[in-house]
């Protein structure tokens, strides 16, 4: 069965480096997603992509976060730099065409900010 | 901002007990999604009911929606030990986003 890709899983950063984390998508999806959750929390959608163009980056703190996908396959998350709240679940999804499908989510990646 | 608000925040039962979970919304919505979510790891799709759906199964599970009352409700039945979980429901935000709620926890004790 197919599934979303992401890596690492996990990822310990100082505080002020740089930090990116990578996800695969199923093949065929057009929409893939980036959301962050907090411990305790629900996941909070960071990115949106239809194809390679951003759908909604409302809640994406833009003066250090950065996301990508090229050739609308791969995506790639940024942050620089990072900083201590930024600690949490970082998880990726993809869905066939927007919300009225459901999502497929990669396992995560867990940074942890010292 | 939290559209979906699961209750209750955290739920404890004995194997064998069903398990209710509710989720309510505050705008009009094309459909709400179930997910579940096993520790510390990714989410899984459970059920996606439409907005012009009442009620729907999949296997053990059962979901309904009001869409007068903007609320739904996640019943489990028969619970397992491997239902502990989190559960949240996902609706539409603005635009074509998701928005998820913030989880009940069920714990089911064997």
């Amino acid at each position: 069965e197919a599934e979303v890709a992401q890596s690492p899983r996990y990822k310990i950063t100082e505080k002020s480096q740089a930090v990116a984390f990578w996800c695969d998508p199923i093949s065929g999806h057009a929409t893939l997603y980036w959301y962050r959750q907090i411990l305790g929390q629900g996941p909070e959608l960071l990115v949106q992509f239809q194809d390679e163009s951003v759908v909604d980056d409302s809640q994406l703190p833009k003066d250090r976060f950065s996301a990508e996908r090229l050739k609308g396959v791969d995506s790639t998350l940024k942050i620089q730099p990072a900083e201590l709240g930024d600690s949490a679940m970082y998880l990726c999804a993809s869905s066939l065409a927007g919300v009225v499908y459901e999502q497929y989510f990669g396992p995560g990646t867990r940074l942890t900010v010292t | 901002s939290q559209q979906g608000e699961e209750d209750p925040q955290a739920l404890s039962i004995q194997e064998g007990e069903n398990a209710t979970m509710n989720c309510s919304y505050k705008t009009s919505i094309n459909n709400l999604q179930w997910y579940r979510q096993n520790s510390g790891r990714g989410l899984v799709h459970l059920i996606l009911i439409r907005s012009n759906e009442r009620e729907k199964h999949s296997g053990r599970l059962r979901v309904t929606l009001d869409t007068s009352k903007k609320s739904s409700s996640l019943l489990i039945t028969a619970s397992r030990a491997a239902d502990t979980a989190s559960y949240f429901c996902a609706t539409e935000g603005q635009g074509f986003s998701f928005i998820f709620g913030k989880g009940t926890r069920l714990l089911v004790k064997p």
